[in-house]
């Protein structure tokens, strides 16, 4: 079967960094999505990684090693508004999103 | 910035009612999904359109659910007769294609609750 693993729940404090982590086993692979998605909001896209390696994007950074079936999105200088849920989705052999079921994320100040 | 529509925001009946979602995609794109997604748990896809054609319904309850896309622009999600288990948000999304690449953009969902 297809699986993505992600920690249920993670804590973090104002101005720090986070390391989320995705572990995946699906039917090939086709790029790996990283979501942000606010309480009661729709998910709103954040990363793509398709080549090993790691994608800088503001404050946000997204790795991956497809040879470990693993990803981790990075997030540094944590502000309050990122308290939110990030979801690891990654896209099959037929080109199909298999989402993991998120990782909420909690900023103390 | 172009934005994926759905309405309604929020969505109260009682079971065994008729309900029906409604989506515009971003102009231009091909790919239109429907998604389901309970509390606590990532999204789940009930069907893809591409252009009209349903492209993928495997997960959808055929006996309850329907799904069109007459014209390959907007589409309309419906659920007869609601059960409680629907409960649940309601999520579309569109792509430009299904490619490398292509990545999925997010309405800003229906809230449904079943009583």
């Amino acid at each position: 079967g297809q699986n993505i693993d992600q920690p249920t729940e993670m804590t973090a404090t104002e101005g720090a960094i986070v390391q989320i982590n995705c572990t995946y086993q699906t039917s090939g692979f086709n790029g790996l999505f990283w979501y942000q998605q606010h309480a009661g909001e729709a998910p709103t896209f954040l990363s793509y990684n398709v080549l090993d390696g790691l994608e800088e994007k503001g404050r946000f950074s997204s790795f991956l090693s497809r040879s470990k079936g693993y990803s981790y999105l990075l997030l540094k200088e944590l502000q309050m508004k990122d308290s939110a849920s990030y979801l690891c989705a990654v896209r099959d052999s037929n080109y199909q999103l298999i989402w993991g079921a998120g990782t909420k994320l909690i900023i103390k100040p | 910035e172009a934005e994926v529509a759905q309405s309604p925001r929020y969505k109260i009946t009682e079971k065994s009612q008729a309900v029906a979602f409604w989506c515009d995609p971003i102009s231009g794109h091909a790919t239109l999904y429907w998604y389901r997604q309970i509390l606590g748990q990532g999204p789940e896809l009930l069907v893809q359109f591409q252009d009209e054609s349903v492209v993928d319904d495997s997960q959808l309850p055929k006996d309850r659910f329907s799904a069109e896309r007459l014209k390959g622009v907007d589409s309309t999600l419906k659920i007869q007769p609601a059960e409680l288990g629907d409960s649940a948000m309601y999520l579309c999304a569109s792509s430009l294609g299904t490619g490398d690449q292509e990545t999925q953009y997010f309405g800003p969902g229906t809230r449904l609750l079943v009583l």
